[in-house]
């Protein structure tokens, strides 16, 4: 079965100071890896996913990730904080499932805290 | 605007009761899922269905029951059997398609009193 791990569940940065949230897979096939925000009291939100093409992907808010097969991971990165980017961030790989839907399986979070 | 919709938002359960989570989406897609998510647990998969009819459990099936009778509603019904149900419970759609991911409800916060 595929998974992730996302390392850190609790990440601070100041005001302006690089976003880094960490997320590895595991996965027998390529896989399509995706980040979600969830702001709280509510749903999630996709932030970015990868499918194979680039693998620098880029997403909304400036958020992106790089898919890097030799170190099975798929970090989150912004260049610099803002205080509305605080919020719970949920890494997920699909499980491929032929003629059907996507089976997507999270990870624990990791909760960004911005401070000024 | 296509979406899907959650209701209630809030909802507060008595000690032995059932109470049913309403979810309903109008982006036409195929596939339904009921995630539990309690923190620093992350999403747990309690049910999800392929297509109207049919349902399949996830990994917390135990205490909940679905129903599929229509493409464009999935309700999730929490049972008295459901020993810890206080969590907030989140539905999803996805189309019968790789690599699309799935779009969320904005939730359901259950508590028990």
């Amino acid at each position: 079965a595929q998974s992730v791990t996302q390392l850190g569940s609790h990440v601070s940065v100041s005001e302006g100071a690089l976003v880094l949230l960490r997320c590895n897979y595991s996965s027998s096939v390529p896989p399509y890896l995706f980040w979600y925000v969830q702001y709280p009291n509510q749903g999630l939100q996709l932030l970015l996913k990868y499918t194979s093409a680039a693998t620098l992907v880029k997403g909304i808010n400036g958020f992106e990730a790089e898919f890097k097969k030799s170190e099975t991971s798929f970090h989150l990165t912004k260049p610099s904080a803002h205080m509305s980017d605080a919020a719970e961030y949920f890494c997920a790989v699909s499980d491929k499932m032929t003629g059907t839907a996507s089976k997507l399986t999270f990870g624990t979070g990791t909760r960004l805290q911005v401070t000024l | 605007d296509g979406g899907i919709t959650q209701s209630p938002k809030y909802l507060f359960r008595k000690e032995g009761q059932n109470v049913t989570l309403s979810c309903e989406q109008n982006l036409n897609h195929d596939a339904m899922y009921w995630y539990r998510q309690d923190p620093g647990q992350g999403l747990r998969l309690i049910y999800y269905s392929q297509i109207v009819n049919d349902f399949q459990k996830g990994d917390i099936a135990e205490g909940y029951s679905v129903s599929r009778e229509k493409k464009e509603s999935f309700p999730l019904t929490v049972t008295s059997a459901q020993k810890n149900p206080t969590a907030f419970y989140l539905c999803a759609s996805a189309a019968h398609r790789q690599g699309l991911g799935y779009t969320f409800g904005s939730g359901t916060r259950l508590t028990v009193v």
